[in-house]
């Protein structure tokens, strides 16, 4: 069975602070891994990763994905009270359309 | 920016009573997925949906669910008799086979 492991499960920083989530994942037949942000409505996407390796950016935003140890970080620098939210992780796979989704983690910026 | 809009945004129901839940993806997308997260829980799989007919499902989407696009712009979600462990936020998404867009969500309550 697939599986798709976050942490920390919670996280409280200062604004200003750098922070790094972890996303560990099993998949059969691995495609890609993509990132979520969860605020008080719908998932906004944020990233998708592949096997290239190749790190993703936007902004304060960065992640990557490490194939051989099959995980993938997402980085948010100089954190804001924006930035609070429930991060997703999700892996896709070729054998089909769905994403399995790890539990989140919740992210608190104070100011 | 386009995206995906679901309705209602909350709905309240009687165990036993059928319920419809609307969304309208984003115009060009292809693909249509369902998911749920019931409260505390990690979001979770229902169904996809291309080509007018469904392409995956999972254990939890049986007999009682059902999905339908009746037009060239709806997807709906159809709950037959609903019970109280169907209580849950219930995501439509659109997209391509690799990226979802997750909608708002409807929340469904079963008393």
């Amino acid at each position: 069975e697939d599986k798709v492991v976050q942490s920390p499960l919670s996280l409280v920083v200062h604004e200003g602070d750098t922070v790094t989530l972890n996303c560990s994942y099993e998949v059969t037949n691995f495609r890609s891994l993509l990132w979520y942000k969860q605020e008080k409505k719908a998932p906004t996407f944020l990233f998708m990763l592949t096997s290239s390796g190749i790190e993703k950016k936007s902004g304060r935003l960065s992640s990557i994905l490490d194939k051989k140890e099959l995980f993938s970080i997402l980085n948010i620098t100089a954190t804001q009270t924006g930035d609070s939210a429930i991060y997703l992780c999700a892996s896709n796979s070729n054998s089909g359309y769905a994403l399995n989704f790890g539990k989140g983690t919740s992210l608190l910026v104070t100011p | 920016e386009p995206e995906v809009t679901q309705t209602p945004s909350h709905q309240v129901t009687q165990m036993g009573q059928e319920v419809i839940l609307r969304c309208v993806p984003i115009s060009n997308h292809l693909y249509f997925y369902w998911y749920r997260q019931i409260l505390g829980q990690k979001v979770e799989f229902l169904v996809s949906f291309y080509n007018n007919e469904i392409s995956e499902k999972s254990e939890i989407f049986d007999d009682q669910f059902s999905v339908e696009r009746p037009d060239g712009s709806n997807f709906t979600l159809k709950i037959r008799s609903t019970k109280l462990e169907d209580s849950a936020m219930y995501f439509c998404a659109s997209g391509s086979i690799n990226i979802q867009y997750f909608g708002a969500g409807t929340r469904l309550s079963v008393l």
